[in-house]
């Protein structure tokens, strides 16, 4: 599969503390983009990282990448309840009649409890 | 304005219908794309276009069809709806192998 796996499938977490989602694939990749999607509406692209970058921030958003272990890590600092949502990692593959498709996880639901 | 819009973003039908549901970008971006959404399985691609001449099946495109009518516009139909099709469809754009743009979603339901 190209798709990504996030884990855990949920998280639940008080405001202020951080919260950590992972993401393991299988291809070999370009990139790999993270997405927001609070409940009901459109994804929202939040983070792109690239095959040859270990680590990127946004914010209070920090972004790993492992391409020897196929993994990425999503760390959200002094998580908020508007945080609330679900995230889903998109591995971009770099070869191969898929190139240009995402595959989205089943996403991570974070919920924030004020 | 939304730069991604889709229409309906709700619509009720009975089995046997035949729906559209319209996407339009004014990003200018020659990339489209159609999933679908249904509670625990995430998003799954049914149909893309890469430009107005270009259109490829994704996973699920049985029960589906497309036409990408110009650049700015992207339509996915049910030729003849189904329940098993009832699910939040997405519509989304890029320019390039990177970001992707996302519209509201469309509920559908199909009794």
């Amino acid at each position: 599969s190209q798709q990504g796996e996030e884990d855990p499938q949920a998280l639940s977490i008080q405001e202020g503390e951080n919260a950590t989602m992972n993401c393991s694939y299988k291809t070999s990749i370009n990139n790999l983009q993270w997405y927001r999607q609070n409940s009901g509406r459109g994804l929202v692209h939040l983070i792109l990282i690239r095959s040859n970058e270990r680590e990127k921030h946004s914010g209070r958003l920090r972004v790993t990448l492992d391409t020897s272990k196929k993994s990425s890590s999503l760390l959200i600092t002094a998580s908020r309840a508007a945080d609330t949502a679900s995230y889903f990692c998109a591995p971009k593959a770099d070869r191969g009649s898929t190139l240009g498709r995402l595959y989205f996880g089943r996403g991570t639901q974070l919920t924030v409890w004020p | 304005d939304a730069d991604v819009t889709q229409t309906p973003r709700n619509r009720i039908t009975k089995t046997g219908k035949r729906i559209m549901l319209e996407c339009s970008q004014t990003k200018g971006h020659d990339r489209m794309y159609w999933y679908r959404q249904d509670p625990g399985l995430g998003l799954r691609l049914i149909y893309y276009s890469f430009d107005v001449k270009d259109i490829n099946k994704g996973e699920i495109s049985d029960g589906y069809s497309v036409s990408r009518q110009a650049q700015a516009k992207f339509s996915l139909s049910l030729e003849s709806a189904i329940p098993n099709q009832t699910a939040l469809y997405f519509c989304a754009t890029s320019e390039t192998v990177d970001e992707q743009f996302f519209g509201p979603g469309t509920r559908l339901t199909v009794l």
